[in-house]
C-alpha cells in the first residue's frame, strides 16, 4: 500500500527553539495533506488541511502564525512549531490522500519542548 | 455529541475471543477508515470503506450506510492485537475521528 514517511519520530527542544516535521509520500501524489495533534489517551485533533500548492486551512483555535506549514510539492509537506513551549509537547501525525478518498498516515512525531 | 461515536472505549479480552468493536457516526460520509494506533503512536490503516464489507486476514471490516454503522471484527485474538482501533469517518475534505477503542488482549 501507499507510504507516508513522517521525520523525525521523535524530537527533544529546548523552549523557544522552533522545530520542524517533515511528511513525505513516497509513491504517491498527496494533493491534500492534514496534520493532526494528539494529547495524551485522547483521539487526534486536526490542526490544519493543506493542498499543494495553497495556503494550509487551520482549524478554529490553532495558531497559523506558531504552526507553520508549508505544502510545497505533492509529495511533502511540513509543519514548523515555532518559538515552542512545554505546552506544546505533544504526538504530531500527519497524514496524506492523493485523489482517492483513502488517506495513508504517517508513524507521527513525539515532541518533547524542555 | 461526537460526529463519530465508538464503542466500547475499553475492551480487555482473552486471547483466542471474537473481537467486535462499534462505530456510529451521525453525518454523512464519503468512506470510513478503521486504524490502528500502536502504543508508540504510529498508525496504520487497517480498511477503507464506503459500503460492503472488507476482510483482510483475521480482521473484517463492515459498513452500513443506511445505520450510519460499521463495525470492525477481529477472529482468533492474539496479545499482538493489542491497540487502539480508530475509527474515523471522511466527510468532504475532513476527517472525522472516534475517541478509539483501547483493546487488551490477555495471553
Amino acid at each position: 500500500g501507499a507510504v507516508v514517511s513522517q521525520h523525525p519520530s521523535r524530537v527533544i527542544c529546548k523552549s523557544g527553539t522552533s522545530v520542524k516535521i517533515e511528511c513525505r509520500s513516497l509513491d504517491f501524489q498527496a494533493t491534500t495533506m492534514f496534520w493532526y495533534r494528539q494529547f495524551p489517551k485522547q483521539s487526534l485533533m486536526l490542526m490544519a488541511t493543506s493542498n499543494e500548492g495553497s495556503k494550509a486551512t487551520y482549524e478554529q483555535g490553532v495558531e497559523k502564525d506558531k504552526f507553520l506549514i508549508n505544502h510545497a510539492s505533492l509529495t511533502l509537506s511540513t509543519l514548523t512549531v515555532t518559538s515552542a513551549h512545554p505546552e506544546d509537547s505533544s504526538f504530531y501525525i500527519c497524514s496524506a490522500r492523493g485523489h482517492s478518498a483513502e488517506a495513508f498516515f504517517g508513524q507521527g512525531t513525539r515532541l518533547t519542548v524542555v | 455529541k461526537n460526529e463519530v461515536e465508538q464503542s466500547p472505549q475499553n475492551l480487555t479480552a482473552q486471547e483466542g475471543e471474537f473481537i467486535t468493536i462499534n462505530c456510529s457516526y451521525s453525518v454523512g460520509i464519503s468512506a470510513l477508515h478503521w486504524l490502528q494506533q500502536h502504543p508508540g503512536g504510529g498508525i496504520v490503516s487497517l480498511f477503507m470503506l464506503s459500503s460492503g464489507k472488507k476482510k483482510h486476514g483475521r480482521l473484517i471490516a463492515t459498513i452500513n450506510i443506511q445505520e450510519k454503522h460499521s463495525s470492525l471484527h477481529i477472529t482468533a485474538s492474539h496479545p499482538r492485537d493489542s491497540a487502539v482501533y480508530i475509527c474515523a469517518a471522511f466527510r468532504d475534505d475532513k476527517i472525522i475521528f472516534g475517541k478509539g477503542t483501547r483493546l487488551h488482549i490477555l495471553p
